[in-house]
């Protein structure tokens, strides 16, 4: 059983246009981060979010933090072939857990 | 380049044996973690070290064992290696605590044979 559900598993769109991934569980989270993992590297940090319906924007990476804190989005807008990676929710109590990920493509 | 290395970069050995993969954290940084990267797991927190000393540890099994040293690189040591050990292996490093931003390494891909 996965602490945290990320959906959808893989996602091929083209070069332009808008797409939501999303994180979710069934446990309350203090905060919650999202990596960007592309191939052969290791994860990189893009955003963490900590308040109940946080909304936070990195370019066109726009991430929300549910009212309830149990879950999480990543919407990204006018997708462009450099946003290709897999995608990875996190959080950490007394360790961390992964998400399952999102894997995505963007077609040019 | 995230300024953690890791080495080997690629590893290949048989069922039995033993593998030590080596860490340094960025400057300054005090915390390394490890991480198991696998197709059916997924991205697995195994252990982290603060300091030299053992602060949080995840899914790690008893075959496996890792220590952090005075100089603050690290050692993850892999034993009586299965066919399901072959995965990425990451090793990250933060300036201090769990609270703090996570720098991971480009992995070592072992792979047991």
């Amino acid at each position: 059983t996965q602490l945290l559900e990320q959906s959808p598993q893989f996602l091929s769109i083209q070069e332009g246009e808008n797409l939501t991934v999303y994180c979710n569980s069934s446990s309350v989270f203090s905060s919650l981060q999202w990596y960007r993992q592309e191939p052969g590297e290791g994860p990189v940090l893009l955003v963490t979010v900590v308040t109940g319906g946080e909304v936070k924007k990195l370019k066109r990476l726009t991430f929300q933090f549910g009212d309830a804190r149990k879950d999480s989005s990543l919407h990204i807008t006018a997708a462009q072939p450099g946003d290709t990676g897999l995608y990875l929710c996190a959080i950490r109590s007394n360790q961390f857990y992964f998400g399952t990920g999102t894997s995505l493509t963007v077609i040019p | 380049d995230s300024g953690v290395t890791q080495t080997p970069k690629h590893l290949i050995t048989a069922t039995g044996q033993r593998v030590t993969l080596r860490c340094s954290p960025r400057s300054g940084d005090l915390s390394v973690y490890w991480y198991q990267q696998s197709l059916d797991q997924g991205l697995q927190f195994l252990i982290q070290y603060y300091n030299g000393e053992e602060r949080a540890k995840g899914n790690i099994l008893e075959r496996f064992s890792a220590q952090q040293f005075p100089d603050l690189h690290s050692e993850l040591n892999l034993s009586s290696l299965e066919l399901g050990d072959s995965a990425l292996y990451f090793c990250a490093s933060s300036r201090g605590g769990l609270t703090d931003t996570q720098y991971f390494g480009p992995g070592t891909r072992l792979t047991v044979l």
